[in-house]
């Protein structure tokens, strides 16, 4: 158990509909990341966040946004749903802001745009 | 965009081989790192090398790292049926972004 939490673990709606995944970083964990992996792909880079702010972005889209609350955990919006959005949405977290400091993931949100 | 490109895409051996896989990165980088997946599951950190390093060791696994050439390497040697998952590396640029490869499919055969 990596002590990082997503919820929920599967999620199915219809394009156009606007969607929020969560995640809860393990404790202590200051930065979490955002990841899309599309079937058999690698992960894609979305966004990361360090106690509350914005540190890099990625391939995020302007439909996506995302932000990190203080208590840390951290919410990803999708909205206008496309059938290309499916995928499996992963959060990371780590001690600090990288640096070294390993990557704990989630076990993942999986996405289903019919 | 990804930063790390994973060759080969996919490997299968037997039990008792070893493994071995490289990654090619574009940009300088402070740290590269190997993690493991296991089918639609999350990634699991393995080995971390830093850039001012070149081998490190970690039980079955060996990493090497060349700068020069920004490609990277990891060999499992004895592999084992339970070695089979998706590898994957990632490089720590220097924004401390963390930045993924396609990652190398890896099927150990008993």
């Amino acid at each position: 158990d990596s002590g990082v939490t997503q919820t929920p673990k599967h999620l199915i709606t219809a394009t156009g509909q606007r969607v929020t995944l969560r995640c809860s970083p393990r404790s202590g964990d200051l930065s979490v990341y955002w990841y899309q992996q599309s079937l058999d792909q690698g992960l894609q880079f979305l966004i990361q966040y360090y106690n509350g702010e914005e540190r890099a972005k990625g391939n995020i889209l302007e439909r996506f946004s995302a932000q990190q609350f203080p208590d840390l955990h951290s919410e990803l919006n999708l909205s206008s749903l496309e059938l290309g959005d499916s995928a499996l949405y992963f959060c990371a977290s780590s001690r600090g802001q990288a640096q070294g400091s390993p990557l704990h993931f989630g076990n993942g949100t999986r996405l289903t745009v019919t | 965009s990804q930063q790390g490109e994973e060759d080969p895409q996919a490997l299968s051996i037997q039990e008792g081989e070893n493994a071995t896989m490289n990654c090619s990165y574009k940009t300088s980088i402070n740290n590269l790192q190997w993690y493991r997946q296991n089918s639609g599951r999350g990634l699991v950190h393995l080995i971390l090398i830093r850039s001012n390093e070149r081998e490190k060791h970690s039980g079955r696994l060996r990493v090497t790292l060349d700068t020069s050439k920004k490609s990277s390497s990891l060999l499992i040697t004895a592999s084992r049926a339970a070695d089979t998952a998706s590898y994957f590396c990632a490089t720590e640029g220097p924004g401390n972004d963390m930045r993924f490869g396609a990652g190398t499919r890896l099927t150990v055969k008993p």
